[in-house]
């Protein structure tokens, strides 16, 4: 079974930063691009980043290129996003989810980033 | 990169079916057939339901299609049930390896 568990959300000021993780079980991990997708509080979807199954090609979406960083760490089955100088609009539900970047098959549960002073 | 338009709410009857469009421009839906839908219960993880404007993952009801004409993609739902009632968004590639989403759509089964 395909499985995606993110972590490492929660309560950070504004300039502050945060590192979130994707754990994956279920397949082939090194074989699959990876996204993050997330869900400001009532809004809907926006795709932030994408990386390849290397790793070697990085994607982002320019409301947060030079502030946040994907990668992935494809010998512990780990994506990862590194979250700084956030701001109180990077408030949202941060989703990981496989595939390309429009067409994510399997998505995790989602951890919450609230940033607020 | 501008969000896809979509309807903010449609409706529809059990049985009955119902058509989301997702307008986007020569740049993204327009562009390429490559064209996705979500489907996302509340407080729940979104779900693959099309993809490349009309395909249907395995597990997906034979209830959905997916369609596209010049810069609109459509994702229709017949037989409406009550398990449909949820939100709904499109998603496009954007070309330069990003993509774009919709707005999304509530869609009420009444």
């Amino acid at each position: 079974e395909v499985q995606l568990v993110e972590s490492g959300g929660g309560l950070v000021q504004p300039g502050g930063s945060l590192r979130l993780s994707c754990a994956v079980s279920g397949f082939t991990f090194s074989s699959y691009s990876m996204n993050w997708v997330r869900q400001a509080p009532g809004e809907g979807l926006e795709w932030i980043s994408y990386t390849s199954g290397s790793g070697s090609l990085i994607y982002y979406a320019d409301s947060v290129k030079g502030r946040f960083t994907i990668s992935r760490d494809n010998a512990k089955n780990s994506l990862y996003l590194q979250m700084n100088s956030l701001r109180d609009e990077d408030t949202a539900v941060y989703y990981c989810a496989r595939g390309s970047y429009h067409t994510l098959d399997y998505w995790g549960q989602g951890t919450l980033v609230t940033v607020s002073s | 990169q501008s969000a896809l338009t979509q309807p903010r709410s449609v409706s529809g009857s059990p049985g009955q079916s119902v058509t989301i469009s997702c307008t986007g421009t020569t740049s993204d839906v327009g562009a390429y057939d490559y064209v996705s839908w979500y489907q996302q219960h509340p407080g729940k993880a979104p779900k693959l339901m099309i993809y490349d404007v009309s395909k249907r993952p395995s597990g997906v009801p034979d209830r959905f299609s997916g369609s596209k004409s010049g810069n609109t993609a459509s994702l229709t739902i017949s037989g409406l049930q009550g398990d449909d009632e949820a939100d709904y968004y499109c998603c496009s590639y954007a070309g330069s390896l990003r993509a774009v989403f919709g707005g999304g759509t509530k869609l009420t089964v009444l």
